[in-house]
C-alpha cells in the first residue's frame, strides 16, 4: 500500500520561528510536492522537487525554501513564520512523467500549521 | 482569470439524489483530466481521469470532458452518506509533472 507521511498533523508556532515540515513517501517515486490548501483556493503549489537535490519553484513559493536531501524525504521551511501562512500543507509524491499517464500524485494527511 | 474555476459550494443533497460537480478550464493544452476526494481530516485521493475528450465510468460515478466547450462534469449516481467529501477536479498538459486542481466542491449528502 502506498504511504506518504508527514511528520506532524498539527503545529502551532509565533510569529518569525523557523518552521519545518517533513515529508515521507515509500513509494520510490521520482517527484515530490508540496501544497497548501486554503478554502475557496483549493491546493495552491508551493514547490516541488524531480530529483534529488532538485526543486523548482510552484505558484506560491515567496516566504518558503525546500530541501531534498534523499530521493524520500521532501522538507518545507517557513523561514520566518508569518501568520498569513496559516493553513493546511499536503506533501504529494508521484512517478516521473513518462511512467504515469495521468501524473497521479499521492497525498499524505496534511498538517494543520496555525501561527500565532 | 484562473486556468481552473470549480464552484465551491458547499452541495448539500438528499440520499439517492444524482449529483452533478463541473469545472471549466482555459488552457487548451490539458490532455489528462482528473478527480480526487478528499475526505475531512485526509489528503485527496484520485477518484477517476479521463484522457482527452469522452465518458468514463465507474460503479456510481461517470467523468465527462468536453474539451470544445473546456468543461469537465463528475456524476455521481444513487449518491450515498458516505460520498460526502470534498471533491476536486485537476488538469494536466502532457509533458508536465505538474497538475492544476480546482478550488474543490464540499459536497454533503444526508439520509
Amino acid at each position: 500500500d502506498v504511504k506518504v507521511t508527514q511528520s506532524s498533523r498539527y503545529l502551532v508556532k509565533r510569529t518569525g520561528e523557523k518552521v519545518f515540515l517533513e515529508c515521507v513517501q515509500d513509494m520510490d517515486h521520482e517527484n515530490m510536492f508540496w501544497y497548501r490548501q486554503d478554502p475557496g483556493l483549493g491546493l495552491r503549489l508551493i514547490y516541488f522537487s524531480y530529483d534529488v537535490k532538485m526543486k523548482e519553484k510552484g505558484d506560491i513559493p515567496e516566504g518558503y525554501s525546500v530541501s531534498r536531501e534523499k530521493k524520500e524525504r521532501f522538507s518545507l521551511i517557513l523561514e520566518s513564520a508569518s501568520t498569513n501562512q496559516t493553513s493546511m500543507y499536503l506533501c504529494a509524491s508521484s512517478e516521473s512523467y513518462g511512467r504515469t499517464p495521468t501524473g497521479e500524485q499521492f497525498f499524505g494527511p496534511g498538517t494543520r500549521l496555525t501561527v500565532l | 482569470q484562473k486556468e481552473v474555476e470549480q464552484d465551491p459550494g458547499p452541495l448539500s443533497v438528499p440520499e439517492g439524489a444524482i449529483v452533478s460537480l463541473n469545472c471549466t478550464y482555459s488552457n487548451s493544452a490539458f490532455q489528462y483530466f482528473m478527480w480526487y476526494r478528499q475526505y475531512s481530516r485526509k489528503g485527496p485521493e484520485l477518484l477517476m481521469y479521463t484522457y482527452s475528450s469522452g465518458n468514463k465510468e465507474d460503479g456510481r460515478f461517470t467523468a465527462q470532458v468536453d474539451k470544445s466547450s473546456k468543461y469537465i462534469s463528475l456524476f455521481i449516481r444513487d449518491s450515498q452518506p458516505s460520498d460526502s467529501a470534498t471533491y476536486l477536479c485537476a488538469m494536466r498538459s502532457g509533458g508536465y509533472n505538474k497538475l492544476i486542481f480546482g478550488a474543490g466542491t464540499r459536497l454533503a449528502v444526508h439520509p
